[in-house]
């Protein structure tokens, strides 16, 4: 089957610390790979996309960065958090196969909750 | 511009009615797709159903069916014979480009819709 692990869960970090979101890929191979937020209460902003190891396209400017080392890993990062860093952040993979509809499937997130 | 309008922050309906959830889209591509999400209380997100821009007919998957009105931009979500687990927050969201060989694109999310269901 084909599985999105995201860690940790949940996280409560200081303002001004770093971040980490962790996403892994299993049972596919060289997928695109999505990270969106989800404020408290909003739809879904995407904020990263990558359709390869070490290509990242951008969506919004903010003080968030990713990377993908890996095939089947995508990293969210931050070097210093801001209060409006805080909601709920949601990996997701694209669907393979020819033909398909294009639906995106989603790893069950991290909740960041800056103080 | 909103490329995804959902206007209805919050609904309510009775168990074992339907129940329609409104989505009106905006885009100058003719190819495209439209999609529905359930988010429950948990935060997962799980896929419902899919309209492509040049399907013939609705989409319907079990007790959701989709309200395609094309000339409207519009893709409302029927939920028939609602039952308490459908309370949850609805998504509607779409892709702007024709179907994609490898896999898949961007998909670009409404606000969102409350549903609750009352026994």
């Amino acid at each position: 089957s084909q599985t999105i692990h995201q860690w940790p869960a949940t996280l409560v970090q200081p303002v001004g610390s770093p971040l980490s979101l962790e996403c892994t890929v299993e049972g596919t191979s060289n997928p695109n790979l999505y990270w969106y937020r989800q404020a408290a209460g909003r739809g879904l902003q995407l904020l990263f996309y990558s359709v390869g190891i070490g290509q990242i396209s951008s969506e919004v400017p903010q003080n968030l960065s990713a990377s993908r080392p890996q095939d089947r890993q995508f990293i969210l990062s931050s070097k210093k958090l801001l209060l409006s860093d805080s909601g709920f952040y949601l990996c997701a993979r694209g669907t393979s196969g020819r033909r398909n509809t294009g639906e995106l499937f989603f790893g069950e997130g991290s909740r960041l909750t800056v103080l | 511009a909103q490329k995804i309008t959902q206007t209805q922050p919050g609904m309510f309906v009775q168990e074992k009615e339907a129940v329609t959830l409104d989505c009106t889209y905006d885009t100058s591509d003719p190819s495209y797709g439209l999609f529905w999400y359930k988010q429950p209380s948990s935060g997962e997100m799980i896929f419902l159903i899919y309209q492509g821009s040049y399907d013939q007919q609705n989409a319907t998957e079990g007790r959701y069916s989709l309200n395609f009105q094309k000339a409207r931009k519009s893709a409302n979500l029927v939920i028939s014979a609602s039952q308490l687990g459908d309370s949850a927050m609805y998504f509607c969201a779409m892709r702007e480009g024709g179907w994609i060989y490898n896999q898949g694109g961007k998909l670009i999310f409404g606000q969102g819709t409350e549903l609750s269901v009352k026994p």
